[in-house]
């Protein structure tokens, strides 16, 4: 069974660019959330796709954006990126027909580190 | 809004202490509860859960408890070992497991 896996693991910007990270979701999983983590803080909810629909989107503004792709594999975009997106980007599969699935877990894959200068 | 708060780190321990690890919570209705655990260089993991009052998670050793009465799930284990060394994340979702609230995470030293 293949995991999360994410890329870039890490990149680094500067202000004003755009960037693209990617994931795919672990077998079997059609949900894939994904949360950034500032340093020393826990993950924040950015969004979730379901079927290559949002499902869902946390208090990020609409630089943020997301794709999901029929084999559930997804993108997170973020453009014109500020200095304070520099963060861990994680990426989340599950399976079933909400977030969490049948079991309420998530399958973290290791993240994408983004630096921006 | 929902929310959870835990104990702040480092928390540094000798092996075969026992370990409690705060969390509380806020939120509406009736959240599911959870632990997540950080190993270096690893992914996050989830070690237990919880989803109604009263359930206890339980897994490696390790167990929480919900209690909605004090609005808590706090992680305990009897003994640790030095490979329990890692961060412990307290996380929070409502029943369509749509958005989960994480704490800020705890870090936790074993030292042999």
């Amino acid at each position: 069974e293949t995991g999360v896996t994410q890329s870039p693991t890490h990149l680094i910007k500067t202000r004003g660019q755009q960037v693209t990270l990617r994931c795919s979701s672990q077998s079997g999983h059609n949900t894939v959330s994904w949360y950034q983590q500032a340093l020393g803080q826990g993950p924040q909810f950015i969004f979730q796709y379901y079927r290559e629909e949002e499902n869902g989107r946390g208090n990020f503004p609409p630089r943020f954006s997301g794709l999901q792709f029929p084999n559930y594999s997804s993108e997170l975009n973020v453009n014109a990126l500020e200095l304070d997106d520099s963060a861990l980007y994680l990426c989340a599969s599950s399976k079933g027909t909400s977030g969490g699935g049948d079991t309420g877990e998530l399958f973290f894959g290791e993240g994408s580190r983004l630096t921006v200068l | 809004g929902d929310s959870v708060t835990q104990m702040e780190g480092p928390v540094t321990l000798s092996e075969e202490a026992f370990l409690t690890i705060n969390c509380t919570y806020t939120a509406t209705g009736y959240p599911s509860l959870f632990w997540y655990v950080q190993y270096p260089g690893e992914g996050l993991q989830l070690l237990l859960k919880a989803t109604k009052a009263d359930d206890k998670g339980s897994n490696k050793g390790f167990e929480a408890t919900y209690r909605k009465e004090t609005t808590s799930f706090h992680l305990e284990k009897g003994s640790v070992q030095v490979s329990d060394s890692a961060v412990y994340f307290c996380a929070l979702t409502q029943y369509n497991f749509n958005k989960f609230y994480f704490g800020s995470g705890t870090k936790l030293n074993v030292k042999p």
